[in-house]
C-alpha cells in the first residue's frame, strides 16, 4: 500500500533531551512538510523540503531541525531548544506540481510527551 | 501573511440537520483553498479543494463549499448530516504559487444520533 508512515504513534522523552520523529513515504512525492497541531490552533507548519538536500523553515522552525537525504524520508528533530515540545506532530507529502506543491497526504501522526 | 479563520470552534447538531461551517482568509491575491477532515484516530485527509472554475465545488461523503470571493469566505456545507460525519474540519490556503499552507483552528464537529 502506497502511503506516508509516522514512527512511533506514541513518544514519551524526559526535558532536555533531543528526540528524532520518523515520516517515510513511499508515494514517490517531491515535496514533504512538518506539522504541529495544537489543540485550538490548527495546524503550523514547522519545515518542509521540495526536494532532496534543500528544505526551508515554515513558520515555527525554531527549537527544530530536519534533513532530506532521500526522497522519500524527512526526519524531524524536536531538541532541547523547543520550549513546548508536547504536541502532536504530522508529516505530509505532495507531487511537485508548477507552482503549487500541495500537501494533500498525511501521516497517522506521533504524539509527542515531554515530561 | 495570509491568515484563515474558523469562527466555530465546536458545533453540535442532530443527525439529519443541515451543516454550515465558517471559514473566511485574508489575503488579496489569487488563492488556492482546502477543507480537510481528521475523523477520530484517523489521518487528516482532504474533504475538497478549490482551484479555479466553479466557485460551488463538491467533495467526498455529500459535501460541498462555496468560494466567495467577495467576502472571503470558503463555507462547508452538507444539507444533512450523519453521526459518521463526527470529526474535526480544518479549511486552509494558500497564495497561488505558494507552497505553503495556512491552517484555521479547526471547528469540532460532534453529531448527536
Amino acid at each position: 500500500d502506497g502511503g506516508i508512515t509516522q514512527s512511533p504513534k506514541y513518544l514519551f522523552r524526559k526535558e532536555g533531551q533531543n528526540v528524532t520523529l520518523s515520516c517515510e513515504q513511499n508515494l514517490n512525492h517531491d515535496a514533504m512538510y512538518w506539522y504541529r497541531q495544537d489543540p485550538g490552533q490548527g495546524l503550523r507548519l514547522i519545515y518542509y523540503s521540495q526536494i532532496v538536500n534543500d528544505f526551508q523553515k515554515g513558520d515555527i522552525a525554531e527549537g527544530y531541525s530536519v534533513s532530506r537525504e532521500k526522497k522519500e524520508s524527512f526526519p524531524l528533530t524536536v531538541t532541547s531548544a523547543q520550549k513546548n515540545p508536547t504536541a502532536f506532530y504530522l508529516c505530509a507529502s505532495t507531487l511537485h506540481s508548477a507552482g503549487n506543491q500541495i500537501p494533500q497526504y498525511f501521516g497517522p501522526g506521533t504524539r509527542l510527551t515531554v515530561l | 501573511a495570509q491568515s484563515v479563520s474558523q469562527h466555530n470552534h465546536h458545533v453540535i447538531l442532530s443527525e439529519a440537520a443541515s451543516l454550515e461551517l465558517g471559514c473566511n482568509y485574508s489575503y488579496g491575491g489569487t488563492v488556492n483553498l482546502f477543507w480537510y477532515v481528521q475523523y477520530p484516530g484517523q489521518h487528516l485527509q482532504l474533504l475538497l479543494k478549490y482551484f479555479s472554475g466553479d466557485p460551488l465545488v463538491k467533495g467526498i461523503k455529500g459535501f460541498e463549499a462555496e468560494f466567495i470571493k467577495s467576502k472571503f469566505s470558503f463555507n462547508l456545507r452538507k444539507p444533512s448530516v450523519q453521526w459518521s460525519d463526527t470529526a474535526e474540519y480544518f479549511c486552509a490556503v494558500t497564495p497561488f504559487g505558494n507552497e505553503k499552507l495556512t491552517f484555521g483552528t479547526g471547528t469540532r464537529l460532534t453529531i448527536i444520533p
